[in-house]
């Protein structure tokens, strides 16, 4: 069990630019969840995806905002025109829907995003 | 949507004190509750969780209750060390079999330990 990795660790963008960032889930965890974090506030859901399926987004979740998980593993996320106040930490967390230790999330170290 | 407030938003201890933190949700479906620690430039750390089918759950230094008549659950941390020193996120979420467990946060505890 390597935990949850997440890459870039740090990125810093232009506005209007697209970037894209990736997460790799415990390996046999087959749900995968995305947040966004601002300084002084909790987690904040975005977007989670059991196996290839994403079954649910925020409203938070923009039309600029995709995400994806091709094959059931590893996910990205993606940002298009990105805007200053996408300024946040994104965090990506993974679960399992059966055996033991259900639905406890797994948080990755984040990916902190800056525009400028 | 669930509502979760949480207080203190600082607490300052010595170590060896006790620290409790409290949180509040609105939602009286929600049946999940886990804690997580957060260190500077880290991802949130699950410590310790709670479901709704039991009131008191024990681990280590580490305890946690929940009241679901006044929709509240607390953690508690004894013997509190200067490693403790984070920020402490609470969470409810409701989720039967398959259910999305997606949890609501609340704000945050910024707990510092003092040698």
């Amino acid at each position: 069990d390597t935990g949850v990795s997440q890459d870039p660790r740090h990125k810093i963008t232009k506005r209007g630019q697209n970037v894209t960032f990736r997460c790799d889930p415990i390996s046999e965890h087959n749900r995968l969840y995305w947040y966004r974090q601002t300084l002084g506030q909790g987690p904040e859901f975005l977007t989670y995806f059991q196996n290839e399926a994403q079954l649910e987004k925020s409203r938070l979740l923009s039309d600029r905002f995709s995400a994806e998980r091709p094959k059931g593993s590893f996910s990205t996320l993606e940002i298009q025109r990105t805007e200053q106040g996408d300024s946040a930490m994104y965090l990506c967390a993974s679960s399992q829907t059966r055996g033991g230790r259900i639905n406890e999330q797994y948080f990755g170290p984040g990916t902190r995003l800056t525009v400028t | 949507g669930e509502n979760v407030e949480q207080h203190p938003s600082t607490l300052s201890v010595q170590e060896g004190d006790s620290a409790v933190i409290k949180c509040t949700y609105s939602d009286s479906a929600s049946n999940y509750f886990p804690w997580y620690k957060q260190e500077l430039g880290k991802g949130p750390q699950l410590i310790i969780d709670i479901r709704s089918n039991v009131g008191e759950k024990k681990d280590q230094r580490i305890a946690v209750t929940l009241n679901k008549t006044a929709k509240h659950f607390s953690l508690h941390i004894t013997e509190t060390q200067p490693e403790d020193s984070a920020v402490y996120f609470c969470a409810a979420s409701k989720g039967g079999s398959g259910g999305s467990y997606i949890p609501t946060f609340g704000r945050g505890t910024s707990l510092i330990v003092h040698p």
